[in-house]
């Protein structure tokens, strides 16, 4: 079945710093991508989204690539800020019937 | 524009109890998700409707069930509740045949706690 691996947390980046988050997936056909945030205590937000293959979807400075060859969506940010810090959650859609297969989540907690 | 909506906020209930979760989806949604995110876990689907039918089901027992009204609101019923039950259970809605039918917009969520 579905499944999306993304790093374990937390992660803990000095403010400015540059963030890497890894995140692969498993899936058949042409799955679509998700980054959602989740802040404390609400629910989960659309970050960024991907449809199809070398698409690059953007948001809040947060950016991640959908690569098919490596079945790999990583989320960047070039400079975090601490309203960063959230727990970030990598998930995947395939099918017409829009079931969302979520990764573990990772924490990221940016120090000023 | 009202996005998804759920209550209560937060539920504390004792096993064997049953419970009734409440999502109205954003204006303009006609399909309902339900997904359990248990504490330090990422979510994991229940089941979603569409036409106020179960249009698929994730991996959870019978003692899940669910609705959906002419309205397009939704409720999750839980029965004979299990300590395991406890976690925060979130409603996404999202457009079916829509050209991003594919986007699901999430609640705040229902905090359940099963002692």
């Amino acid at each position: 079945g579905d499944s999306v691996t993304q790093m374990e947390g937390p992660v803990t980046l000095s403010e400015e710093a540059f963030l890497t988050i890894n995140c692969t997936y498993t899936a058949t056909g042409y799955p679509s991508l998700f980054w959602y945030v989740q802040y404390p205590g609400e629910g989960l937000q659309l970050l960024l989204k991907a449809t199809k293959a070398d698409d690059k979807g953007s948001n809040k400075g947060f950016e991640a690539t959908y690569r098919k060859e490596t079945t790999s969506f990583h989320l960047e940010k070039g400079s975090v800020q601490v309203s960063d810090s959230a727990v970030y959650f990598c998930a995947l859609s395939r099918g017409g019937y829009q079931k969302v297969t979520f990764g573990i989540g990772t924490k990221l907690q940016v120090i000023p | 524009d009202a996005g998804v909506t759920q209550s209560p906020t937060h539920l504390i209930k004792t096993r064997g109890q049953q419970v009734t979760l409440r999502c109205s989806p954003k204006s303009g949604h006609d399909t309902v998700s339900w997904y359990q995110q248990a504490l330090g876990q990422g979510p994991q689907f229940i089941f979603q409707y569409y036409e106020e039918e179960e249009r698929q089901r994730g991996n959870f027992p019978d003692r899940f069930s669910g609705h959906q009204f002419p309205n397009y609101s939704s409720e999750l019923n839980v029965n004979a509740l299990l300590l395991g039950d406890s976690a925060l259970y979130l409603c996404a809605s999202s457009l079916a045949g829509s050209q991003s039918s594919y986007e699901q917009y999430f609640g705040p969520g229902t905090r359940l706690t099963v002692t």
